[in-house]
């Protein structure tokens, strides 16, 4: 398996409930990222960290609240979620340049993600 | 601006026989390209990826990528699949920044019968 871990593996939650995901990467990896897999949607980047620093929120609701608190754990606290964000989130991470000199790309590698689904 | 496009969504061989999953992308520089796997109920993981050295990629089980800048292509191949290659596969370009973002196909879905 993957040295990314996620849990819980499935979670099923109520629209006024509050919960949260956790991502840890055992790669020693700056960067890591949340993504909403939806059923024949393509993959949708949500959250973007470096360096424990966010970079990049693609339109995200604010019931979806991102937490780095360091560059190996990242979580995603969820409130007052609706049924249409009823998915598989991943977590994943990578090597990320420092955002000065280089346009490099390296891989991502993904955790097995949350099914979540909120009734 | 980056993208990618898998033209077809689901693709079908019999096991023994060869496997092309076909990938065109739309880059304005010299991109780098990957290929993912998704085994049901798993997540993504990476096959390979090609990032401006050989045109003629290897991955992982067998799987093998041709970048042919030209045909601004990027197809999948390998010689005679598996029925443990029954999964969905997505073509990935990076969208170029310092970041590294990926933009992900929407995936072919390929399955293997007996």
């Amino acid at each position: 398996e993957t040295g990314v871990t996620q849990t819980p593996r499935h979670l099923v939650m109520g629209m006024t409930n509050k919960k949260s995901l956790k991502c840890e990467q055992h790669l020693g990896h700056n960067a890591m990222y949340w993504y909403k897999q939806s059923a024949k949607k393509p993959l949708e980047l949500m959250f973007v960290y470096n360096f424990k620093e966010q970079t990049e929120n693609n339109s995200v609701p604010s019931r979806f609240s991102p937490e780095c608190p360091n560059s190996s754990h990242l979580f995603l606290h969820l409130h007052t979620l609706q049924p249409e964000d009823s998915a598989l989130y991943l977590c994943a991470s990578s090597h990320q340049g420092t955002g000065v000199t280089t346009s490099d790309s390296y891989e991502q590698y993904f955790g097995p993600g949350t099914r979540l689904t909120v009734t | 601006a980056q993208s990618v496009t898998q033209l077809d969504s689901h693709v079908s061989v019999s096991e023994g026989t060869p496997v092309l999953l076909r990938c065109n992308y739309s880059s304005s520089y010299s991109p780098s390209l990957f290929w993912y796997v998704q085994h049901p109920n798993k997540g993504l993981q990476l096959l390979l990826k090609y990032t401006s050295a050989a045109t003629l990629v290897k991955g992982i089980n067998g799987f093998e990528a041709e970048f042919k800048k030209s045909e601004t292509s990027f197809h999948l191949t390998k010689p005679s699949a598996h029925m443990s290659d029954a999964a969905e596969y997505f073509c990935v370009v990076s969208d170029g920044g310092s970041q590294g973002n990926l933009i992900f196909g929407k995936g072919t879905k390929l399955s293997v019968k007996p």
